[in-house]
Parts: structure tokens; C-alpha cells; sequence
């Protein structure tokens, strides 16, 4: 494809379940982004990975929160034991390289019932 | 202080003016600045990218950076109800914070016919 994909695009769960999220990048991005945009909020940087490695962690906002990227693709986060404060809207971004413009995909809506 | 800062309007302006959007920033070392649209429930949408200082046009919009007053500003010519949306201000950190984008928490503009 030619953007950026996320899936699923809404995700209701119950309190205390854990979720996964996925992100599909444009293809040949090296750096891939995770950030997260609560209502009426402005967008917070969770995560970013370089390849396969994440040299930047510092925006998760608890160890509940995990994130992966395989094959230098393909990147999952991960919510453990889900709050109803995570509740937002989860967006992926990639660029050709660190620095370079970040492009979005559609998000992931996830409400925590 | 906030990292980037953007009047959070509304700004309104009428069809066919010019719609002025400004952003200023803390960190004296930002290297990269961006200006994304974001329509109401939507995702964010890279509209203009400027690494030097002046200006950068791109059909109706115009990029200005002024690295030593640390600000950016976005000027839309033509304004169309199309153009209603928030528009967020984002930079990338100077050396060492390539790895995010700092969002400003974005400027409602309303384009009224």
C-alpha cells in the first residue's frame, strides 16, 4: 500500500484486558513512530524504532506498555492490563529515515470500557 | 513554558483571505519544523516541511522560519472552507533528539463562506 496502515481501526475492551495494536509502515521507511492523542488533546511521542531496534523509549507511559518491530516493518504495541486512561487514539508513523517528514496512517481508536 | 506553542484559536477568517497561523518554539537547536492539518477525527496530514531560514511556498501555502526569534508561522492564501481544520505546528529537536516530533497542541482555523 501506499500509506501508512493501523489496524484494527476501533478497539473496545474492558478494563484490565490487554490489547495489541498494529502498524504497517510505507514500504523502504527505516523509522517507524508510535504517539498517542487523548481527546482534546495534542499528540504525546511514545516510542520510536530505528530498523528493529528502539533507541528511544521515553514516551511509554508505564511498563504496561510494550512495543515491537519485526523484519525492520511490521511494529505492534502492546497495553497490558488496559486503564480506562488509555483510553485515545494510537498513531503510527514512518519516515524514510530518522528526521526526515513523519507520515501518519488512520490510528487506532481504542476505548476502555 | 511549552516546548512549541500555538495560539489554540479559533481563527476565523473569510473565503478568499489569507489565513495567518503562527508557532513558536523553546529549543534554540531545532533543526526541522512541520506543519501538519488534522480534519476532525481524522489523522494528521504533512502539508509543509522548512529547515532554513525564510520562506517556503507550496501552491496556496507559505512556510516562514526565523531561526533567532524561534518561530514558524504558516500562511494560507485563498482561504476555502476546505482548508477548515486544526493545524499543528511540530518540530524536531536539534542534535541528539532527532527520534520525535514535538507537537504544539494546534491552531482551529475556520473558514467561513
Amino acid at each position: 500500500g501506499a500509506g501508512v496502515s493501523q489496524s484494527p481501526s476501533n478497539k473496545v475492551t474492558e478494563k484490565g484486558k490487554d490489547v495489541e495494536l498494529r502498524c504497517d509502515p510505507i514500504s523502504g521507511h527505516t523509522a517507524l513512530y508510535w504517539y498517542r492523542q487523548s481527546l482534546g488533546q495534542g499528540l504525546e511521542f511514545l516510542i520510536y524504532f530505528q530498523g528493529n531496534s528502539a533507541p528511544d523509549k521515553s514516551g511509554l507511559p508505564s511498563d504496561r506498555f510494550s512495543a515491537e518491530r519485526t523484519g525492520g516493518s511490521v511494529s505492534t504495541l502492546t497495553i497490558q492490563r488496559t486503564q480506562q486512561e488509555d483510553s485515545a487514539v494510537y498513531l503510527c508513523a514512518s519516515s524514510q529515515t530518522r528526521g526526515q517528514p513523519q507520515h501518519f496512517g488512520d490510528g487506532t481508536r481504542l476505548s476502555i470500557l | 513554558q511549552k516546548e512549541v506553542e500555538q495560539n489554540s484559536g479559533p481563527l476565523s477568517v473569510p473565503e478568499g483571505a489569507i489565513a495567518s497561523l503562527n508557532c513558536t518554539y523553546s529549543d534554540r537547536g531545532s533543526q526541522s519544523f512541520f506543519w501538519y492539518r488534522q480534519y476532525s477525527g481524522k489523522s494528521p496530514e504533512l502539508i509543509m516541511s522548512i529547515y532554513s531560514n525564510g520562506d517556503k511556498e507550496d501552491g496556496r501555502f507559505t512556510a516562514q522560519l526565523n531561526k533567532a526569534s524561534q518561530y514558524v508561522s504558516l500562511l494560507i492564501r485563498d482561504s476555502q472552507p476546505s482548508d477548515s481544520a486544526t493545524y499543528l505546528c511540530a518540530v524536531h529537536r536539534g542534535s541528539g533528539g532527532y527520534n520525535k516530533l514535538i507537537f504544539g497542541a494546534g491552531t482551529r482555523l475556520a473558514v467561513h463562506p
